[in-house]
């Protein structure tokens, strides 16, 4: 098993160019979360997923960021415009039904200038 | 409700010696706490859970202590190596329904040869 798989691992983007983030979960799993990671905030969950379907996306920080799930093997999370603020380690995750461990990706690190 | 709260932010501990890391919580109907252990550039890893129906959970060097009524919660590293050196995140979820963690803020372990 590959684990969760995030790309890019790194990326670099000027202020008010769009960026998206990519992640496939483990086969099988039915829950996908996504977290971002700052020194400040520590990890904070902006959305996830069970069955494809969004159950909880209040800790999207604002309209700037969408994220999809259009099958059970892919997500996207989308950044339109991005700022400087959004700069943090962006964690994809999936879970395998209740009392299951969540198992992360090793993370975008994105960068806005 | 939805916190758990994690002490210390940092700790610094010589080689051999016990690591100590506490979590507090209000929700009661968390019944799930699992630790994940970071390594830079990596993301969180499961380490070891525990169930609120067990007061203690050992997997090697590494025990959780739970204190139901006191709501706390606590990873022991016992013999701490410089290996265990990395960010620690308490956590805890409802099995039913939601099967969202809730994370405490991190602890930074540094070991000492």
């Amino acid at each position: 098993d590959a684990g969760v798989i995030q790309s890019p691992r790194h990326e670099v983007t000027e202020m008010g160019q769009e960026v998206t983030l990519r992640c496939k979960p483990i086969s099988g799993h039915n829950s996908l979360f996504w977290y971002r990671q700052t020194m400040m905030r520590g990890l904070e969950l902006l959305i996830y997923f069970n069955n494809n379907v969004p159950i909880d996306d209040s800790g999207m920080p604002e309209d700037r960021f969408s994220a999809k799930m259009p099958n059970a093997s892919f997500s996207t999370l989308k950044i339109q415009p991005s700022e400087p603020r959004d700069s943090a380690v962006y964690f994809c995750a999936s879970s395998l039904g209740a009392g299951s461990g969540y198992t992360f990706g090793s993370g975008t690190r994105l960068t806005v200038v | 409700q939805q916190q758990v709260k994690q002490s210390p932010q940092s700790l610094i501990v010589q080689k051999g010696g016990i690591s100590i890391i506490n979590c507090a919580y209000e929700n009661t109907a968390f019944d799930y706490f699992p630790w994940y252990q970071q390594f830079p550039g990596k993301g969180p890893a499961l380490l070891i859970a525990i169930r609120p129906d067990v007061s203690e959970k050992k997997e090697g060097r590494f025990t959780i202590s739970f204190n139901k009524s006191a709501k706390q919660f606590s990873l022991h590293i016992m013999d701490s190596q410089p290996g265990d050196s990395a960010t620690y995140f308490c956590a805890a979820r409802i099995i039913q329904g939601a099967q969202k963690l809730v994370f405490g803020q991190g602890t930074r372990l540094t070991i000492n040869p």
